[in-house]
């Protein structure tokens, strides 16, 4: 499996409050993304980055920051969390190692905005 | 913007029969495309993947897909479902450069498999 972890697992947090969820990769992959999953829409892309400190909005980017500082680490950022955020939040990384690959996924991160 | 559709939101399938599970996609350009599994509570798992070449490509798990220019379509197969197959399954367009997977999902199908 790739080395990817993401922190928190589970969170329940209060509407209003700023809540931070971590991506951390061990695979040295340049491309980092974050995507949320609901039912009905699959998985949707919120923001990506294509190295240290580049970053980009995804189809479903409003209400969500990101920053990446460190190859490693991915950081995603509610600043302002909403009943609408509630959602299972994925982490994925890719690279093209000298071809086009595929992106992985970690594990998840259910998030419940109360 | 690209698009992907699975038209089929649950399918319930024997264990030992035959299974496959549409795909159809909207993109302008050649298109990248993907199968993923996820099983309850975990991840994605990449099943196989369609870059070039060969229309049918191979996976894991016994599944295979086929890639049909002329229908916008990639859908996947497998001869004879194991229980263990039950999970949703994603099909998925890249459109970003060269390593760059950003990855527009179709909505999902749930496969359910009956003794």
């Amino acid at each position: 499996d790739a080395g990817i972890t993401q922190s928190p697992r589970h969170k329940v947090t209060e509407t209003g409050t700023p809540v931070t969820l971590r991506c951390h990769q061990t695979e040295n992959h340049r491309y980092m993304y974050w995507y949320r999953q609901d039912p009905g829409h699959g998985l949707r892309l919120i923001h990506y980055s294509y190295g240290v400190k580049d970053t980009d909005k995804g189809e479903v980017s409003d209400g969500y920051s990101v920053s990446r500082s460190k190859t490693e680490d991915f950081l995603l950022t509610l600043e302002s969390a909403t009943s609408s955020q509630t959602s299972v939040y994925f982490c994925a990384i890719s690279d093209s190692k000298g071809s086009r690959t595929e992106a992985f996924f970690g594990q998840g991160t259910r998030l419940t905005v109360v | 913007a690209q698009s992907v559709t699975q038209p089929d939101i649950h399918i319930t399938v024997s264990e030992g029969a035959s299974l496959e599970l549409r795909c159809n996609y909207s993109y302008g350009a050649t298109p990248y495309l993907f199968w993923y599994v996820q099983s309850p509570g975990q991840g994605l798992q990449l099943l196989l993947k369609y870059f070039s070449g060969d229309t049918l490509v191979q996976g894991i798990k016994g599944f295979e897909a086929e890639f049909k220019r002329s229908q916008s379509s990639f859908n996947l197969r497998k001869p004879s479902v194991h229980w263990s197959d039950a999970a949703e399954y994603f099909c998925a367009v890249g459109a970003g450069g060269f390593g760059n997977e950003k990855l527009t999902f179709g909505t999902g199908t749930r496969l359910t498999i009956i003794p």
